[in-house]
């Protein structure tokens, strides 16, 4: 059974903190490790899609890294402001199966 | 653009009963699947679908079937619906269900299913 967990479970930070959470998932049959944004009462949206060991991807203040080898990444959230309050999931993407991980609950206090 | 639409967003049912959750996509996605939300478990894929005619299980199919019989819908049934179904559903849809560098997931708004 492939289990993807991720930490840390929820997290409060101030305004203007950085933060990062880590991803740990299945070294073997990667074919992609996927971030989405999760708000209340929303949908999952996808942040990135990293396929290559050492990817980094970046959109705005938030930025992702990626180590197949080792089967983790760490999603980045620099300068955290009130609207970044969600969850964060990760998926590991084996072809034709998604596992997601059960989130890090973030919540910025302004 | 309507994306991933889900219905019906809510649905209460009585132990025994069947119904079909309904999920169609406007985006000529060839890989839909279905997802269960539960508290602690995150996104667990019940069943998912590679084209027209193609389906599998996921980690959790028991109690649920699929079909696929156009690009568009991607109808789950609950054939006698227990308690342990109670549940927020999600269909979620990607471009290509091969190659490394596709696979986004697209979401419905997701389904609260009750089970009395």
């Amino acid at each position: 059974i492939l289990n993807v967990e991720q930490s840390p479970q929820s997290l409060h930070v101030q305004e203007g903190d950085s933060t990062n959470f880590t991803c740990s998932f299945p070294s073997s049959n990667f074919y992609a490790l996927h971030w989405y944004r999760w708000e209340t009462a929303k949908s999952p949206e996808a942040l990135f899609v990293m396929t290559l060991n050492g990817d980094e991807k970046k959109k705005g203040r938030i930025s992702a890294t990626l180590n197949t080898k080792e089967g983790y990444s760490y999603l980045y959230i620099k300068g955290s402001q009130p609207e970044d309050s969600a969850t964060y999931l990760c998926a590991f993407r084996g072809l034709y199966k998604y596992i997601f991980g059960t989130g890090t609950r973030l919540k910025v206090l302004a | 653009n309507a994306g991933v639409t889900q219905t019906p967003k809510f649905q209460v049912l009585k132990t025994g009963q069947s119904m079909t959750l309904q999920c169609a996509q406007d985006m000529n996605h060839e890989y839909m699947s279905w997802y269960r939300q539960d508290p602690g478990m995150g996104l667990r894929l019940i069943h998912y679908s590679v084209g027209a005619g193609i389906t599998d299980q996921g980690e959790v199919p028991n109690g649920y079937n699929v079909s696929r019989s156009t690009t568009e819908d991607f109808p789950l049934r609950l054939l006698s619906a227990a308690p342990s179904q109670t549940s927020v559903y999600f269909c979620a849809s990607s471009y290509s269900s091969s190659g490394p560098n596709t696979g986004e997931l697209f979401f419905g708004e997701g389904s609260r299913l009750t089970v009395l």
